[in-house]
């Protein structure tokens, strides 16, 4: 069965404070291993789709790295506006499996 | 930007009330997804449709939940009756055709379902 962890569950950061939120996972045919930011209230927003260990992807402030057992986002030099949840999903078949999310503040 | 469209966004029912949600996926998209997310938690997904086919229902609730995209584009997910418990937001996604590497799932707004 597929398993999606991720952690930590909430992270507090200050502006310019660069981390990274981890996403363990184990899967029977990985199709591919999404990340989706979430305001409260709303749907997930697409951020990237990796597909193959040692695959990298960037966008503004975010990098999104695989490994066969895991992910990593990266968040360079944040700002409060990157504050929402991180979610993690996998793909087997063709359904994904998401993780609890990592909730992200970021203060000024 | 082309997006899914979702409604109502908010609705208030009280127990044992019937509702109903409706999708319209991104133009183009053949597979159309309906999950559920409780707070704090991750999307689950409940009914996968190819086109009008149904691909996955195995985790939807048949006894009270039923699903349908009739002419293969938009979608409607109905409860009935409605249980304390089916208070969560409910969102619809839409991908092309993951068979064809299309796996990249887009997702509407959501509605916030609150049964009282």
């Amino acid at each position: 069965e597929d398993q999606v962890t991720q952690s930590p569950e909430a992270l507090r950061l200050q502006e310019g404070e660069s981390s990274s939120l981890n996403c363990s996972y184990t899967v029977s045919g990985l199709r591919g291993l999404f990340w989706y930011r979430q305001d409260p209230g709303k749907g997930p927003e697409f951020l990237f789709t990796l597909y193959s260990a040692g695959e990298e992807k960037e966008k503004e402030r975010l990098k999104a790295t695989l490994t066969k057992k895991e992910s990593f986002l990266h968040i360079t030099a944040p700002k409060p506006e990157d504050s929402a949840t991180y979610l993690c999903a996998v793909g087997s078949g063709y359904a994904l499996n998401f993780g609890k999310g990592t909730s992200l503040l970021v203060t000024p | 930007e082309a997006e899914v469209a979702q409604s109502p966004r908010y609705k208030i029912t009280e127990k044992s009330q019937a509702v109903a949600f409706w999708c319209d996926p991104i133009s183009g998209h053949a597979t159309l997804y309906w999950y559920r997310q409780i707070l704090g938690q991750g999307p689950e997904l409940l009914v996968q449709f190819q086109d009008e086919s149904v691909v996955d229902d195995s985790q939807l609730p048949k006894d009270r939940f039923s699903a349908e995209r009739l002419k293969g584009v938009d979608s409607t997910l109905k409860i009935q009756p409605a249980e304390l418990g089916d208070s969560a937001m409910y969102l619809c996604a839409s991908s092309l055709n993951p068979a064809s590497g299309g796996e990249t799932q887009y997702f509407g707004p959501g509605t916030r379902l609150l049964v009282l």
